[in-house]
């Protein structure tokens, strides 16, 4: 039940292509879902963030998609860039615990 | 503002040593969130300390084991080391245990047990 299952493991899109990255969760006491992206060699990054209160936030390319009767959410990248190549995570928490259960990771190859 | 800073960077043990790893959070955080980083097993939490308490605890053995000092540093300690203990340890801080506060990683320690 605390599991965050994320898909597809790796994605390859070309340069101003549209990155979907999907993820799913079971334990219905999560109620903050953060994306991170990290770069070889370096700690993971917040990108951007949700609540279950509200269904779709957008942060410049980035943006979450949050479907709570169906217990998932998606992170969209428009107009991917080179730049965006890195390994993404989904992760969930709860309030009473700030411990994040991350999904296993997605590897993003935006070809030039 | 510095970020986190994760001591050693790299680190190889053998068998049945133990190993210590530092955290320094960002100044003014007083919650530290501990990470292992494994490609099999991919993120998992370890454990979270706020204000030198242990506040959460993840699915891992005893051999885990963790502290945070009155300057909100923190350590973590393995002992007696397993092959399988061969990951990326991440450790993460934030300014308060609030759900929605930001944790901010550090470049993790990587550590390899022959």
């Amino acid at each position: 039940q605390q599991q965050v299952k994320q898909s597809p493991q790796s994605l390859i899109v070309q340069k101003g292509g549209i990155s979907i990255i999907n993820c799913a969760y079971e334990n219905t006491a999560f109620d903050y879902f953060p994306w991170y992206q990290q770069f070889p060699g370096k700690g993971p990054a917040l990108l951007i963030a949700i609540r279950p209160d509200v269904s779709e936030k957008k942060e410049g390319r980035f943006t979450i998609s949050f479907n709570k009767s169906a217990k998932q959410f998606s992170l969209h990248i428009m107009d991917s860039q080179p730049g965006d190549s890195a390994t993404y995570f989904c992760a969930a928490s709860t309030s009473n615990t700030g411990k994040l259960i991350f999904g296993q990771g997605t590897t993003l190859q935006v070809k030039p | 503002k510095a970020g986190v800073t994760q001591t050693p960077r790299y680190l190889i043990k053998t068998r049945g040593q133990q190993v210590t790893l530092s955290c320094s959070p960002i100044s003014g955080h007083r919650s530290v969130s501990w990470y292992q980083q494994t490609p099999g097993q991919g993120l998992q939490f370890l454990f979270e300390y706020f204000s030198e308490t242990q506040r959460n605890k993840g699915n891992f053995p005893g051999r885990f084991s963790g502290r945070q000092f009155s300057n909100s540093r923190s350590e973590m300690n393995v002992s007696t080391l397993e092959l399988g203990d061969s990951a990326l340890y991440l450790c993460a801080s934030s300014l308060e245990r609030s759900r929605e506060e930001t944790q901010y990683f550090g470049p993790g320690t990587r550590l390899l047990v022959l």
